[in-house]
């Protein structure tokens, strides 16, 4: 199994900039998370989906973030404009049945 | 609100040792599953442990194994034998409301150091 699979790894951009980060759950897993995490708030749900639909976005910050997942196999999280307080790493992760997360390796973004 | 508190930033222990690693939670809830995640400085999130508390029994994945109170509210983990390979950050991480297991909400993690 290849596990979440999640890219790029790593993003630079410019402030204003559209930013789009994708993810591949493990095949069969219903359920799909989207992860913020810095070292000021540590790890922040940002929003989920189960069988493809959003169920909770209140973590969410901003209307300038959206995500959808358009099928079982694939989800993207876009920011735009970007800003500089966005830089953080960007995890996607995925489950059966929630019982376990599986993460991604994670997406390391820098707004500049 | 429920929340999850790690009390300890940063941890150190010599190869070989044990060390114990605290998490503190409150909720309202009755039946939930606990979870440690261990993210090493590849990044990775990786699943340490997982305890179910309607079981008493306490949780043991070779190395690690958690000491859950669930009446104190307190989910630990023990490594024994700790290695080289175990440092990183540990996080515990619990489901926010309504006893799903969806919502996991972290700890601010701990850093583990082990030292040669």
């Amino acid at each position: 199994d290849a596990g979440v699979i999640q890219s790029p790894r790593h993003e630079v951009t410019e402030m204003g900039q559209e930013v789009t980060l994708r993810c591949k759950p493990i095949s069969g897993h219903n359920s799909l998370f989207w992860y913020r995490q810095t070292m000021m708030r540590g790890l922040e749900l940002l929003i989920y989906f189960n069988n493809n639909v959003p169920i909770d976005d209140s973590g969410m910050p901003e209307d300038r973030f959206s995500a959808k997942m358009p099928n079982a196999s694939f989800s993207t999280l876009k920011i735009q404009p970007s800003e500089p307080r966005d830089s953080a790493v960007y995890f996607c992760a995925s489950s059966l049945g929630g019982e376990k997360l599986f993460f991604g390796s994670g997406t390391q973004l820098s707004v500049l | 609100a429920q929340t999850v508190t790690q009390s300890q930033p940063e941890m150190s222990v010599q190869e070989a040792e044990t060390v114990t690693l605290s998490c503190t939670y409150d909720t309202s809830e009755n039946n939930y599953y606990l979870f440690w995640y261990k993210q090493p400085p590849s990044r990775q999130m990786i699943l340490v442990i997982r305890q179910e508390a309607y079981k008493q029994q306490n949780a043991t994945e070779n190395r690690f194994s958690v000491n859950f109170q669930k009446a104190a509210k307190s989910f630990s983990l023990k490594i024994s034998d700790s290695q080289l390979g175990d440092t990183a950050m540990y996080f515990c991480a619990f489901p926010v409301s309504g006893g799903s297991n969806y919502k996991l909400t972290f700890g601010k993690g701990t850093l583990l150091t082990v030292n040669p």
